[in-house]
């Protein structure tokens, strides 16, 4: 089947603007995350979503940032007057369930966001 | 607060070496403990993982050594081939409650044909 898929895979925008990061997780998986990988250094959890709801959201750098799951599968990561220290690829995960013992999170191939 | 170490930040092995890959942890609540893959342009990818209740997995020619008192767990690529050059990641998380994951700052390994 699909796995988790990211778009855009690239997003260059000017210091100031507003940006959104799509990610389509895995059909059936409850569990939605969001890290930042920025460069030549491993992911950073930014976000936790369980169903529809954040559960935690203790990632996130300020309130600049913002992620929503309206429906339960699909989120976005909604990121409002870039700064050029944005720049990163930003990685989505889903699991089956982040509630039950561990269950494997699968990683898209993430957004490449670029600040000018 | 780093709270998974890894090093070192880059290796070059030979072809049919040993990679060996070294991260440590702080937070004693961790009790999973995976590696992840990375190949440029892709996102990161589950390799092999240990729970703390064993000191060592074998999956093929990968290996994780686990030692619970140093909080320490290391990686073994065992016959490296060219095709395992990739970013490795260690990472930390818990297995009660929700599970994000702690990662390490990632070793690139070039393995020479």
């Amino acid at each position: 089947g699909a796995g988790v898929s990211q778009t855009p895979s690239n997003k260059v925008t000017e210091k100031g603007k507003y940006v959104e990061l799509r990610c389509d997780p895995i059909s059936g998986h409850t569990a939605l995350y969001w890290y930042r990988q920025s460069l030549g250094q491993g992911p950073e959890f930014l976000i936790y979503f369980q169903g529809t709801g954040a559960a935690d959201d203790s990632g996130l750098p300020n309130d600049r940032f913002f992620a929503v799951r309206p429906e339960g599968s699909v989120s976005t990561l909604k990121i409002q007057r870039t700064e050029r220290g944005d720049s990163a690829v930003y990685l989505c995960a889903s699991s089956l369930t982040g509630n039950l013992g561990y269950n494997e999170q699968f990683f898209g191939p993430g957004t490449r966001l670029t600040v000018l | 607060q780093q709270q998974v170490k890894q090093s070192p930040q880059s290796l070059i092995v030979q072809k049919g070496g040993i990679s060996i890959i070294n991260c440590a942890y702080e937070n004693t609540a961790f009790d999973y403990f995976p590696w992840y893959q990375q190949f440029p342009g892709k996102g990161p990818a589950l390799l092999i993982a240990i729970r703390p209740d064993v000191s060592e997995k074998k999956e093929g020619r990968f290996t994780i050594s686990f030692n619970k008192s140093a909080k320490q767990f290391s990686l073994h690529i065992m016959d490296s081939q060219p095709g395992d050059s990739a970013t490795y990641f260690c990472a930390a998380s818990r297995l009660s409650g929700y599970s994000t994951l702690t990662f390490g700052k990632g070793t690139m390994l070039l393995v020479s044909p």
